[in-house]
Order: C-alpha cells, then structure tokens, then sequence
C-alpha cells in the first residue's frame, strides 16, 4: 500500500517562472493538504482540498493555486516565483470519513529552488 | 493567531536517557495538539495526539499530557533509544481547523550510544 507519493522529488527553476508540483494521496484517503517548510522551520500550512474544491487556506498569497482530480490527486501551482518560495513542499493525506483532527499522512516532499 | 514554540535543538542525550521536549502554544479556544516527528529520510508521520484538557498522549513510549493551565504539551519518554533519532515537532489544530495544523519550528533529538 504506497503512502503519500510526491513528484517530482527535486526542482530548479527560475525567479519569475511558474511551478507545478504532483501529490496522490495515500489509498483510502480523499483529503490533501499542502504545506510549505522553509530550511529550518516548521511547515506553513498553504491550502486543503477535499471534494476536488478548496475548503480551507492559510496565509499564502493568490501566486499560490492548487486543484484536485477526481482520483483525489492534486496539484500545487506557483507563479511568479520569488526567491523566497525556495522550501521543501508538503503533501499531506487523511482518510476519508476522517474528522479535522484525524492523523495527517505526509508525503517526503518536493525541494524547490528558485535561482 | 495559533503559534507553537518548542525548545531550540539539536538536542543530544546518551542511550537510555530521560527525554522531555517542550512545546507551549498560544490559541483561542481549546486546539487539538500533536506530535509529529521525521525519521531520516522519512516524511512526517504522527507520534500521538491528545484533543481535549488533560489528555494524555501515547505511543512508542513517549507520552505528552494537554495542560490548559500551562497551555503546553511537552514530550516525555523514559529512556531514548539510538532509533528515536529524528526531528520532532509539536502541532496544534485549532477548532474547526480553519488554518489547517500549526508546527512549531522542530526540535533535532540525536542519540548517542
């Protein structure tokens, strides 16, 4: 039973270009969260979708876009890059029926560099 | 706004030693709170949770107790192993979970043999 699988696993890309990163939660679950983890802090919650809509955001600027497939995949989307979008980005899994506080499966993450 | 602070690390302690990592947190309402922690090479998995006041939290022998009064939730176990080397880090869902879960910086536990 694969977890949380994230692509692609590394990432260079430009100030100023667009991003699209990948999450398949895991099987059995049909919420997914992303979060973004500056070096040496904890993850910043950014969006979560459920129902192929998003229900909740955090702080993060419109720059910031997700969707989610009818297979429970979803995207993160970043335009404009800045340097500072530099971070490791979190996809995360619950179950479904799963209440708020049900335990959040994480995949290891996309490293984003913004040269 | 939810904020989690938590002790500053590495934190580095010999085989068999007593652990506490401390968390205290800031939130309107009463949070639900967590610890996750990261193995190497690992994503973040969940090591126990605890959602109302007095609660305690358990698994793998570590253990954290919700005290309101204190509004903190550190973590203990009685005697570390090589194994439980990772990166710790304490989280609170606030009620409804509006703003998703709120991570405290994490704390790097090493175990010495």
């Amino acid at each position: 039973d694969a977890g949380v699988t994230q692509s692609p696993t590394h990432l260079i890309k430009t100030r100023g270009q667009q991003v699209t990163l990948r999450c398949s939660p895991k099987s059995g679950h049909d919420t997914v969260s992303w979060y973004q983890q500056a070096l040496g802090q904890g993850p910043q919650f950014i969006f979560q979708y459920y129902e192929e809509e998003e229900r909740q955001r955090g702080n993060f600027p419109d720059r910031f876009s997700g969707h989610q497939f009818p297979n429970y995949s979803s995207e993160l989307n970043v335009n404009a890059l800045l340097l500072g979008d530099s971070a490791l980005y979190l996809c995360a899994s619950r179950a479904r029926g799963g209440s708020g506080d049900s335990p959040l499966h994480f995949g290891n993450g996309t490293r984003l560099t913004v040269t | 706004g939810n904020s989690v602070t938590q002790m500053e690390g590495p934190v580095t302690l010999s085989e068999e030693a007593f652990l506490t990592i401390n968390c205290t947190y800031t939130a309107t309402g009463y949070p639900s709170l967590f610890w996750y922690v990261q193995y190497p090479g690992e994503g973040l998995q969940l090591l126990l949770k605890a959602t109302k006041a007095d609660d305690k939290g358990s698994n793998k022998g570590f253990e954290a107790t919700y005290r309101k009064e204190t509004t903190s939730f550190h973590l203990e176990k009685g005697s570390v192993q090589v194994s439980d080397s990772a990166v710790y880090f304490c989280a609170l869902l606030g009620r409804g979970g509006a703003d998703g879960l709120t991570f405290g910086k994490g704390t790097h536990l090493i175990i010495q043999p």
